[in-house]
């Protein structure tokens, strides 16, 4: 799996967009883009995962830049609720549906 | 709605005690997986389960062993518990092994002393 780069920590105002950016310049052509979320005490989510299109589910918005090499998720009205570790993950489909979580983005938003 | 549980949240036991860590899904999956979480390395694989009485090998099996005697069922056993196994441990599942979501349990806080 290609190695992704997150910042550790974000800060975010309560409704106002939260865009949380990762770095994967080493990413293969049949490797996806996923993203999911661990909210204190609790297991991850899975939230989204894109090719190269941009993505949209009721959670959030995927947009891969057309290089591939970066990728942001965006949660367009964040809450307090959204307040969770944020992991980006890239993976081929055919890799066993093993996925390897990095550090992840501590996203914190404020009321 | 995809349901993972997992028999308890939080466990402590001695060193040297045998533990068995027990995970449900209800959903049909045919893979599970075990994985532990510590501060600072993040999740890592221990083991996971393609089929009924199959098993693989993840990144970090040392230590545990798993069974898998029917399909909804994924046990994790410390044979003898050490304390550098204590962290949290998480259960996942997912459909099929070209499936893109993992359902995560709620984890097992651990404890070995």
């Amino acid at each position: 799996d290609a190695k992704t780069t997150q910042p550790p920590s974000m800060d975010c105002a309560e409704g106002r967009a939260a865009n949380l950016p990762c770095n994967h310049s080493t990413i293969s052509g049949n490797e996806y883009v996923y993203w999911y979320r661990q909210i204190h005490s609790q297991g991850p989510q899975y939230i989204i995962h894109g090719l190269k299109n941009n993505e949209t589910n009721e959670m959030a918005s995927l947009i891969i830049t057309e290089d591939r090499k970066s990728s942001t998720l965006i949660l367009p009205h964040a809450t307090l609720r959204d307040t969770a570790v944020y992991y980006c993950i890239v993976r081929a489909n055919n890799a066993g549906n093993m996925l390897t979580f990095g550090g992840g983005t501590r996203l914190m938003v404020k009321p | 709605d995809v349901k993972v549980t997992q028999s308890s949240r939080y466990l402590v036991k001695r060193t040297g005690e045998k533990v068995f860590l027990e995970c449900v899904q209800d959903m049909d999956h045919e893979n599970m997986f075990w994985y532990r979480q510590d501060p600072g390395l993040g999740l890592r694989l221990i083991y996971f389960s393609y089929d009924v009485k199959m098993k693989e090998k993840g990144d970090i099996p040392e230590g545990y062993s798993v069974s898998r005697e029917k399909k909804e069922r994924f046990s994790l056993i410390l044979e003898s518990a050490s304390t550098n196994q204590t962290s949290m441990y998480l259960c996942a599942s997912s459909l099929s092994k070209v499936s893109y979501e993992q359902y995560f349990g709620p984890g097992t806080r651990l404890t070995v002393t």
